[in-house]
């Protein structure tokens, strides 16, 4: 199984100051059709999971420019050029490149300083 | 607007069963895979099982495979998960996603195995 491997846990982030989470896969995440479906989402508390990148860098319909998705092979980046209040909560990374079984990250959990 | 709504989800002991269902609207159900994802109160996001367009394909993780089995019914545009011999590490909020890609996700119902 391909194990996704998110850093950092925490991170506690001033509003108006960016912020990059990382995820890295235990193999490359390229898949043999050339595409690499790695996604991220965002969950609020008390919300469900919502989709903000697909395949790698990608921006879901309404997602705010703010975020930005990047990487290769196993190396991926979760960017927020300014953190508003709106966006602290749980992000993860998922793969399905090598399914089943689809894996996700441990979550990064995004607060307020 | 896409919509799932679960349900089913409640409070039963280790060894008994649950089915759960999500009522999806809002998109063409018969042609979409679906899946299931849940999360233990506090954790992560773990992914269940996930069931193929016209459901002629299963899959399943292997913590539930042998007691979980997933459907859907494209008629009632419907997914559905039975779930048997329940353990206490079954215990979190079931998720059903559109997709194999997690398109959209309902809010969730809450699974509670405890004696």
């Amino acid at each position: 199984d391909v194990v996704m491997t998110q850093s950092p846990l925490s991170l506690p982030v001033t509003l108006g100051q960016p912020a990059s989470i990382s995820c890295r896969s235990s193999q490359s995440l390229v898949h043999s059709d050339g595409d690499t479906y790695l996604h991220w989402f965002h969950q609020r508390p008390g919300q469900s999971p919502r989709r903000l990148i697909y395949k790698v860098s990608n921006r879901d319909s309404g997602v705010p420019d703010r975020f930005s998705g990047s990487g290769s092979g196993t190396d991926f980046t979760l960017k927020i050029s300014r953190v508003e209040a709106e966006d602290v909560g749980v992000y993860y990374c998922m793969q399905n490149t090598y399914w089943p079984p689809l894996t996700f990250g441990q979550g990064t959990k995004v607060e307020i300083k | 607007e896409v919509q799932l709504l679960e349900s089913g989800g409640g409070l039963v002991q280790p060894g008994e069963s649950l089915r759960l269902s999500c009522a999806a609207s809002g998109f063409t159900f018969s042609s979409f895979s679906m899946s299931w994802v849940r999360q233990a109160p506090g954790k992560g996001l773990e992914w269940v099982s996930t069931i193929l367009e016209s459901g002629e394909r299963t899959y399943y993780a292997d913590s539930v495979k042998g007691r979980f089995t997933i459907s859907k019914d494209n008629s009632e545009s419907t997914l559905y998960l039975q779930m048997n011999s329940l353990r206490a590490d079954d215990t979190a909020v079931y998720h059903c996603a559109k997709g194999v890609w997690g398109d959209n996700w309902g809010l969730g119902t809450l699974v509670t195995v405890s004696a």
